[in-house]
């Protein structure tokens, strides 16, 4: 299947810091990738669409000038949270549609920590 | 809008024992997808099975089936003989396939149902 990585795996940060996740698909280009947050014990929630050479389309409520989304090329996609503060911590996970099938990758996560 | 239901939030099971997880779904399209992930304690979702909505037959992956009841909205993973390694949280997540081209394969999930397979 197709694979798709994301880095950090794990961040520890400080208050008031900004975080920058990258999400990328290694052998295959996607247009479209999608990112969402995930509380313990808690399901996927989908925070953004995000569109290779576009602006990326929010969900309801999250913020889009705290959580920065760039999707610059066809293998890259990358979500900055901007002035994190604790309750922003959380897992983060990435997925990439492949083109044509639909298909969704996801990658293995980021989880954050704002002390 | 759409709507994932998983009404059982955790399940004991005995390996080798057969184990039914549900889940409903509302939407008023036509065309959608369904589909079933495992998420270890890990964190990375594992894709398990799809679903869509005009295939006449149950998928089937091996020794995951999806027991597709269109009539009555509902996309039940079954898990035959389960294994110690089955441990984890599932979700059911369903995609609109109307949904205009930059929001298409767009996944909504359900709340999950943490499933314990014991010896």
């Amino acid at each position: 299947g197709a694979v798709v990585s994301q880095h950090p795996s794990w961040v520890i940060c400080k208050s008031g810091t900004s975080v920058k996740i990258e999400c990328r698909s290694l052998d295959f280009q996607a247009t479209t990738m999608f990112w969402y947050r995930q509380f313990p014990k808690q399901s996927l929630m989908l925070m953004a669409t995000s569109n290779e050479g576009s602006k990326a389309t929010y969900e309801q409520g999250v913020e889009k000038d705290k959580f920065l989304i760039n999707h610059a090329s066809l293998t890259l996609s990358t979500l900055t949270v901007t002035s994190a503060h604790p309750e922003d911590s959380s897992f983060y996970i990435c997925s990439a549609r492949f083109p044509a099938r639909g298909s969704q990758y996801f990658g293995p996560g980021t989880r954050l920590t704002v002390l | 809008a759409q709507k994932i239901t998983q009404t059982q939030p955790g399940m004991f099971v005995q390996e080798k024992e057969a184990v039914t997880l549900d889940c409903t779904y509302d939407t008023s399209d036509p065309s959608y997808g369904l589909f079933w992930y495992k998420q270890p304690s890990s964190g990375e979702m594992i894709f398990l099975i799809y679903q869509g909505s005009y295939d006449q037959q149950n998928a089937t992956e091996g020794r995951y089936s999806l027991n597709f009841q269109k009539a009555r909205k509902s996309a039940n993973l079954v898990i035959s003989a389960s294994q110690l390694g089955d441990s984890a949280m599932y979700f059911c997540a369903m995609v609109d396939f109307r949904l205009r081209a930059d929001s298409w394969g767009k996944l909504q999930f359900g709340a999950g149902t943490q499933v314990v397979v014991t010896p």
